[in-house]
């Protein structure tokens, strides 16, 4: 299975600063079409799961745009240019390269 | 816009069988291009892929639990289940289901339920 590690698990932000989040992958997740195969989400207590990020860096429909998306290969990273209120929650990427699906292990992302 | 919602016994006894439905309204099972998933995430933990069916009944289990897990379609209710047989408190967790969407035979999960919680417990 792919190993899927997140850094940091833990990240306090400040309203209107900027916010990272590194995902690195055991293997590559670019596939010969030449798109990455890297996901990412966000978990809400008592909501359904948002998919924020598909194919590495595309924004799913609805996403404001300071949440972006970067990398290839084994290196990703999400980024929100400007912190709100509402963007709390835990942060999970995904590979949907290969069966089965696999998770990093969350950063929970708290306001200062 | 697709909604999904689970449902099923919150409370489940060890070495018995866990059961849960996933409705889905706003979209057709039926329809090709979806894998019909269930994940789970455990408390403190991160999260797990359970599998997929697609609307023919094919099916494809994560190897972890391949021998304790079933999953069914229920075209005709647009509902999809999920069988986690032989339970232990390692199986408490919230389960969720999810819709798949496989443009090129790859895909991710683009819409969710909003999970349950179910735990193993005497």
């Amino acid at each position: 299975d792919i190993v899927m590690t997140q850094s940091p698990l833990s990240l306090p932000v400040t309203p209107g600063e900027p916010a990272s989040i590194s995902c690195r992958s055991s293997q590559s997740l670019l596939h010969s079409n030449g798109h990455n195969y890297l996901v990412w989400y966000l978990l809400k207590p008592g909501k359904s799961p948002q998919l924020l990020i598909f194919l590495g860096s595309t924004r799913a429909s609805g996403v404001p745009d300071r949440f972006s998306g970067s990398g290839s290969g084994t290196d990703f990273t999400l980024k929100i240019s400007r912190v709100e209120a509402e963007d709390v929650g835990v942060y999970h990427c995904m590979q949907a390269l290969q069966t089965p699906r696999t998770f990093g292990q969350g950063t929970r992302l708290e306001i200062e | 816009q697709v909604q999904l919602q689970e449902s099923g016994p919150g409370l489940v006894k060890p070495s018995q069988t866990l059961s849960l439905t996933c409705t889905v309204s706003g979209g057709s099972i039926s329809s090709g291009g979806y894998y019909w998933t269930w994940i789970r995430h455990h408390p403190g933990k991160g999260l797990e892929w359970i599998g997929y069916i697609d609307y023919s009944g094919s099916t494809y289990y994560n190897p972890s639990l391949r021998s304790r897990v079933a999953m069914s379609v229920d075209r005709p209710k647009n509902q999809f289940s999920l069988k986690l047989n032989s339970v232990t408190a390692a199986d408490t967790a919230v389960y969720y289901c999810a819709r798949e969407v496989v443009p090129a035979a790859i895909g991710w999960m683009d819409y969710w339920g909003q999970g349950t919680l179910v735990t193993v417990s005497s």
